[in-house]
């Protein structure tokens, strides 16, 4: 497998744009969790869906974001309109059962 | 709530030499999960080593043990034989029922030739 896939690696915008953050997760995994990584506050969860369905969306920053899972394999975590302040990494995770999560390489995104 | 806490932003070790990164949690769980994730500056997240609460036995995983003490909510990381690719920051991270993962502040660990 070739593990959790994010794209784009790295996205820089200008700010009121909007941005998509995109992740395939692994195989048979049936959780998908969105992390976010800053200085300051360190590793947030935005949020997370078990089997497709969003279960805990607590975390996210603003009515600015949202996150979509349509099918098993895809899920997406829009910003609009984004702001400098939304600069940070962005990590997508998936997981099935306790045994840890396994995560993709993050996006960095930059808003300028 | 759950709370992670890692109270040693940096520390440092000579190659070869033994380290312990700390950190303590807190939860109202019964069972939960603990583990560590290694970051390094490719700012990939790297599961090191998992520990079930209900199991007494410490992980160990090759170079990589933990010091799991429950009672005090105690999970240390000791690491044997440090390698220069050991530099990098190390999370702590207890996983709650329903499989949300709440991270510490980090340790940035640094091996020196």
């Amino acid at each position: 497998d070739a593990g959790v896939i994010q794209s784009p690696r790295h996205e820089v915008t200008e700010m009121g744009q909007e941005v998509t953050l995109r992740c395939k997760p692994i195989s048979g995994h049936d959780y998908l969790f969105w992390y976010r990584q800053t200085m300051m506050r360190g590793l947030e969860l935005l949020i997370y869906f078990n089997n497709n369905v969003p279960i805990d969306d607590s975390g996210m920053p603003e009515d600015r974001f949202s996150a979509k899972m349509p099918n098993a394999s895809f899920s997406t975590l829009k910003i609009q309109p984004s702001e400098p302040r939304d600069s940070a990494v962005y990590f997508c995770a998936s997981n099935q059962g306790d045994y840890g999560y396994t995560f993709g390489s993050g996006t960095r995104l930059t808003v300028v | 709530a759950q709370t992670v806490t890692q109270s040693q932003p940096e520390m440092s070790v000579q190659e070869a030499e033994t380290v312990t990164l700390s950190c303590t949690y807190d939860t109202s769980e019964s069972n939960y999960y603990l583990f560590w994730y290694k970051q390094p500056p490719s700012r990939q997240m790297i599961l090191v080593i998992r520990q079930e609460a209900y199991k007494q036995q410490n992980a160990t995983e090759n170079r990589f043990s933990v010091n799991f003490q429950k009672a005090a909510k105690s999970f240390s990381l000791k690491i044997s034989d440090s390698q220069l690719g050991d530099t990098a920051m190390y999370f702590c991270a207890s996983e709650t029922s329903g499989s949300r993962l709440t991270f510490g502040e980090g340790t940035q660990l640094t091996v020196n030739p």
